[in-house]
């Protein structure tokens, strides 16, 4: 079955500067490749999302990559501020007639000020 | 729009006890999820409804039993519960049929002691 890795566990970053979130995948049939960012007492929520047929994708300060040879995939944050300190997780699933998708570990980030 | 809702919000349970924890969806998707939360080992799946009347294990099924009487409702219930189900439970939902995206409740936070 499916193996996430996703390092490392915890990341601090000052504010104004880039965290990076990189994930490992075993499944070659892999094809959908969410993160998901949980803030504290709450439930996880998508934040982007990106599919096998591309490489990047990029929402305002957020942008992910994808290297579907090497089998990983990477969350860039730009500019980071206070409220991006959160956990987020990166998770692989896919398109085999259900939904299941396999979560990381997560990976807590702190915003320094 | 509600989205998903979860109940209880927390709950202290003693051990043996049986406990039924309640998911409600009004988005009218077909697929619905159940997943613990613990502390280093992220989301972990439990059970899994492709469809009303489908129901499937994941990968942390033991001690748990779940229903898909309709659409809507996804309960997940602890027959006998034990102080290992100390957890953070998600409910989740999908459109399915490889729209992958989950949706995220606001969790239940159960203790067993």
């Amino acid at each position: 079955g499916e193996n996430v890795e996703q390092h490392p566990s915890t990341l601090s970053v000052q504010e104004g500067d880039s965290a990076v979130i990189k994930c490992t995948y075993s499944d070659s049939a892999s094809n959908y490749f969410p993160w998901y960012k949980q803030e504290l007492g709450k439930g996880p929520q998508l934040i982007i999302d990106i599919r096998s047929n591309v490489g990047e994708k990029k929402d305002q300060r957020i942008a992910v990559t994808l290297n579907k040879t090497a089998k990983h995939f990477s969350l860039h944050i730009t500019e980071t501020q206070p409220e991006d300190s959160a956990v987020y997780f990166c998770a692989a699933s896919t398109s085999s007639g259900d939904d299941k998708i396999i979560f990381g570990k997560g990976t807590r980030l702190h915003i320094l000020p | 729009i509600a989205g998903i809702t979860q109940a209880p919000t927390s709950q202290i349970l003693a051990a043996g006890r049986r406990m039924t924890l309640r998911c409600t969806q009004d988005m009218r998707h077909n697929a619905m999820y159940w997943y613990r939360q613990d502390l280093g080992l992220g989301l972990r799946l439990i059970h899994y409804s492709n469809t009303a009347g489908t129901t499937g294990k994941g990968e942390v099924p033991d001690g748990y039993s779940v229903s898909r009487a309709n659409t809507d409702d996804f309960p997940l219930t602890l027959a006998s519960a034990v102080p290992s189900q100390t957890s953070v439970y998600f409910c989740a939902s999908s459109e399915g049929a490889g729209s992958n995206t989950q949706y995220f409740g606001p969790g239940t936070r159960l203790t067993v002691l």
